[in-house]
């Protein structure tokens, strides 16, 4: 079973800032096979990156994703104050068939 | 409008059965492999069960669930379900139902990441 690690925890940051959010997997993980999403109380989770590092329809240019093998990072270039949320990488494997990381909470400093 | 909608969920004592349903509409289900996530409260994301968009219908359950929850799909209902039963404290938690556009114009390529989610349906497993 691969596990996904995401760092830091918490992560306090200004609008305008750079955020970067960490995923680390137990194993080697396909880039193909990499997702993040972001997630707000009461809404929807949305996809945000696929393939590690494509972004999803209508996801706006400030987000991107790289990485490969057991790291990837989400990045947001300058964060906007819709951008506050709970952010979460996923992984497709074989048991089980999907499985995310414990999340990462961006939140305002 | 693209979206799914799930109901079904309440509040059930330990050992109940409950079934989620969750329907599609403004896009093409049947070409869609679905999900079940749910969420804890307090706690992050679950993957629960998936089921293929192919009639041969392929089927995975997370071991948290398995020989527990049954998931299936009605395409011409453009529906998906997931019969829960032997209900648990453990199993508390919103349940959203999430797809896969797994084709595109050239025929099938899974991006496998979920692109379209239900607000979620809330489960209480509580006496």
């Amino acid at each position: 079973e691969i596990v996904l690690t995401q760092s830091p925890g918490t992560l306090s940051l200004s609008p305008g800032e750079r955020a970067t959010l960490s995923c680390r997997a137990s194993q080697s993980v396909s880039s193909s096979y990499l997702a993040w999403y972001q997630h707000k109380p009461g809404q929807a989770p949305r996809l945000l990156i696929y393939g590690a590092s494509s972004r999803a329809t209508g996801i706006p240019d400030r987000f991107s994703g790289s990485g490969s093998g057991t790291d990837f990072t989400l990045t947001i270039s300058r964060l906007e104050p819709e951008d506050f949320a709970v952010y979460y990488c996923q992984q497709y494997g074989s048991s089980p068939l999907y499985s995310f990381g414990q999340g990462t909470k961006l939140e305002i400093k | 409008e693209v979206q799914l909608v799930e109901s079904g969920g309440g509040l059930v004592q330990p050992g109940g059965s409950l079934r989620l349903s969750c329907v599609a509409s403004g896009f093409t289900f049947r070409s869609y492999e679905m999900n079940w996530v749910r969420q804890a409260p307090g706690k992050g994301l679950e993957w629960v069960s998936y089921i293929s968009s192919t009639s041969e219908k392929t089927i995975y359950y997370a071991d948290s669930v398995k020989g527990r929850f049954t998931i299936s799909r009605d395409n011409a209902k453009n529906s998906l379900y997931l019969q829960m039963n032997s209900l648990r404290a453990e199993d508390t938690a919103v349940y959203y139902c999430a797809g896969e556009d797994s084709y595109d114009s050239s025929g099938y390529n899974p991006t496998y990441a979920f692109d379209i989610w239900g607000q979620g349906t809330k489960v209480t497993v509580s006496s």
